[in-house]
């Protein structure tokens, strides 16, 4: 069994640029959820799908997209950069639409110059 | 607004000491409750889960408590070893729109001094 993946583990983007972070959940799990974890912060739940479907939001801007594939694996899309989305950026897998267990990889860091 | 609150937000031990952290929220309508360790600069590694009907887990030196009522859990921590160094985070599940998602505090930082 593998656990959560996510790709790539470090970038660097200036502000108004474009990114896509991937994350590859563990076998089995349908539900995937995002999280943003500033410097000294604890994480911030961005959104969560369920079968390809986005089924719950944070408080973060349309900006910040996302989509989950038939295989489960998810992508994060931030839309014009800005310097506070600086941040360690974390997807988590479970069943169940969340309420099992979440299984956290290793993080996306994302610095916006 | 659910919040998360951990106290201390550092805390420095010998090795060998007993230690407890602290963690706090507003709302009592949750799940669950999640401890995890957090390496610097990595991801997070579960560590003890309660159930919103539990009252304690325990994993090895590890020992979590939860008094939902009173908006309360606690993390003990065993003959703390110098590998126990690491951030220390507590989140709860409560229900959104359609989804469950977990709160966090902003963590304990420890650090065991060998």
């Amino acid at each position: 069994e593998t656990g959560v993946t996510q790709s790539p583990t470090h970038l660097i983007k200036t502000r108004g640029q474009q990114v896509t972070l991937r994350c590859s959940s563990q076998s089995g799990h349908n539900t995937v959820s995002w999280y943003q974890q500033a410097l000294g912060q604890g994480p911030q739940f961005i959104f969560q799908y369920y079968r390809e479907e986005e089924n719950g939001r944070g408080n973060f801007p349309p900006r910040f997209s996302g989509l989950q594939f038939p295989n489960y694996s998810s992508e994060l899309n931030v839309n014009a950069l800005e310097l506070d989305d600086s941040a360690l950026y974390l997807c988590a897998s479970s069943l169940g639409q969340g309420i099992e267990t979440q299984y956290f990889g290793p993080g996306t860091r994302l610095l916006v110059l | 607004k659910q919040e998360v609150t951990q106290i201390p937000a550092a805390l420095s031990v010998p090795e060998g000491e007993n230690l407890v952290l602290n963690c706090s929220f507003t709302d009592s309508a949750i799940y669950n409750l999640q401890w995890f360790r957090q390496d610097p600069g990595k991801g997070l590694t579960s560590l003890l889960l309660i159930q919103s009907s539990q009252r304690e887990q325990t994993s090895g030196r590890l020992n979590a408590s939860l008094d939902k009522s009173s908006g309360r859990s606690t993390l003990y921590i065993a003959a703390s070893q110098p590998g126990d160094s690491a951030t220390y985070l507590c989140a709860v599940m409560t229900a959104g729109a359609g989804s469950y998602q977990l709160t966090f505090g902003k963590g304990t930082k420890l650090s065991v001094i060998p």
